[in-house]
């Protein structure tokens, strides 16, 4: 693989369900971010990490949870999705966390919807 | 509060120029991202600003001034494939990226 994948591509889950969503960066980034975007919105940062073993909240957190077991993954978990979590799910890394370094790498996205 | 402003949408024919804006208002600032987001797709890198002035790369320019907290890119020689969304970020003071809704361009032939 090259650059970062995320899995599922899309999907449908009903209310009350719990989801992971994946992402997997193959760059050896140090830092991670989850963003949700939604129509007519800007893409809106849920969580975050910028080392392994790190993690932190970002502007939109709430229903959502993360993990950063190593560099490589990061993966995203709603426990009990609600309707208001359908949107269109990405997964971003970056080298560094400051200046030029956090340009980010985008993953092709997760469309979720929830019912 | 933090906040991006862009146009929500703008059209352009194509071999034309076309200069998308961007203002903000954020809590600190180090620097200033534009992205390329095509329907469907990932939002991918275009350029970055820190400095004041002018940042060419090829056929796309980005400008900033930090004490008016305005940018712009520049799209010279537009192409049907330049059709896309584009995304307006700054970097505020706690290093996190704050967007804006983006901007859609529409090219004409």
């Amino acid at each position: 693989i090259a650059g970062i994948t995320q899995a599922p591509t899309s999907q449908i889950l009903a209310a009350g369900r719990r989801m992971t969503l994946r992402c997997t960066q193959d760059m050896r980034h140090n830092a991670m971010y989850w963003y949700r975007q939604d129509l007519g919105l800007g893409l809106r940062l849920i969580h975050y990490s910028n080392t392994a073993g790190t993690t932190g909240k970002g502007e939109v957190p709430d229903g959502y949870s993360v993990s950063r077991a190593n560099t490589d993954d990061f993966p995203l978990t709603l426990a009990s999705a609600v309707p208001s979590q359908t949107s269109v799910y990405f997964c971003a890394s970056s080298d560094g966390t400051s200046g030029g370094d956090n340009e980010q790498f985008f993953g092709p996205g997760t469309r979720l919807t929830v019912l | 509060g933090q906040n991006i402003d862009q146009p929500t949408e703008m059209t352009a024919t194509e071999g034309a120029i076309v200069q998308i804006n961007c203002t903000y208002q954020t809590s600190g600032f180090n620097g200033l991202f534009w992205y390329q987001q095509h329907a469907g797709e990932a939002p991918t890198f275009l350029s970055y600003n820190v400095l004041d002035g002018l940042e060419e790369k090829g056929r796309f320019s980005s400008f900033l001034s930090r004490s008016k907290g305005y940018s712009y890119l520049l799209l010279k020689e537009l192409q049907m494939k330049d059709s896309a969304s584009y995304l307006c970020a700054v970097m505020d003071s706690n290093y996190q990226l704050i967007w804006g809704a983006g901007t859609k361009l529409i090219i004409k032939p």
